[in-house]
């Protein structure tokens, strides 16, 4: 068990619909990672936020959004939901600002969009 | 593209062989990182090389960094049943990009 908690664990929805995936660090992790995992693209780098702030951008759609709260849960939002959406995605976090220490990944919520 | 690319993509070996996957990168780094994926599960950290060192062991794993070349190697020896899952590498750039990973099967 990672400490990383990512709820709901999977969904199925349908095109242009809007989905809320939730993550929880592990306790005393200040950093929220967010990356999709599909079999054509592979593990991507979404989005990174650092103690409620916006860290670092990766190839996060402009349908997509992301937040990190007070108590440094994250929300990953992703909106106008296409067939090609569908994928695993994972938060990971860690305890610094840096990328150069472990990061800790949850078990990921598996998104289908039919 | 990413950072990392791992090769070859996918490895099939007998239990108790060993299992050599190699992963390579375009930027400088200050450290790399590999870690296993078990299938639909979260990616678990193995083992962290920095960039002053060559070589690092834990365990049955053994990991080598060429800066030079910029290229590193995960070796799984005396592997088991249970080494059977994806590989990747990551590099510490700023969004800590992974690899498309290797698959290993390992075979009774």
């Amino acid at each position: 068990d990672s400490g990383v908690t990512q709820t709901p664990k999977h969904l199925i929805t349908a095109t242009g619909q809007r989905v809320t995936l939730r993550c929880s660090p592990r306790s005393g992790d200040l950093s929220v990672y967010w990356y999709q995992q599909s079999l054509d693209q592979g593990l991507q780098f979404l989005i990174q936020y650092y103690n409620g702030e916006e860290r670092a951008k990766g190839n996060i759609l402009e349908r997509f959004s992301a937040q990190q709260f007070p108590d440094l849960h994250s929300e990953l939002n992703l909106s106008s939901l296409e067939l090609g959406d569908s994928a695993l995605y994972f938060c990971a976090s860690s305890r610094g600002s840096s990328n150069t220490g472990e990061l800790f990944f949850g078990e990921g919520s598996r998104l289908t969009v039919l | 593209s990413q950072q990392g690319e791992e090769d070859p993509q996918a490895l099939s070996i007998q239990e108790g062989e060993n299992a050599t996957m190699n992963c390579s990168y375009k930027t400088s780094i200050n450290n790399l990182q590999w870690y296993r994926q078990n299938s639909g599960r979260g990616l678990v950290h193995l083992i962290l090389i920095r960039s002053n060192e060559r070589e690092k062991h834990s365990g049955r794993l053994r990991v080598t960094l060429d800066t030079s070349k910029k290229s590193s190697s995960l070796l799984i020896t005396a592997s088991r049943a249970a080494d059977t899952a994806s590989y990747f590498c990551a590099t510490d750039d700023y969004k800590l990009s992974f690899g498309a990973g290797t698959t290993v099967t390992v075979r009774a």
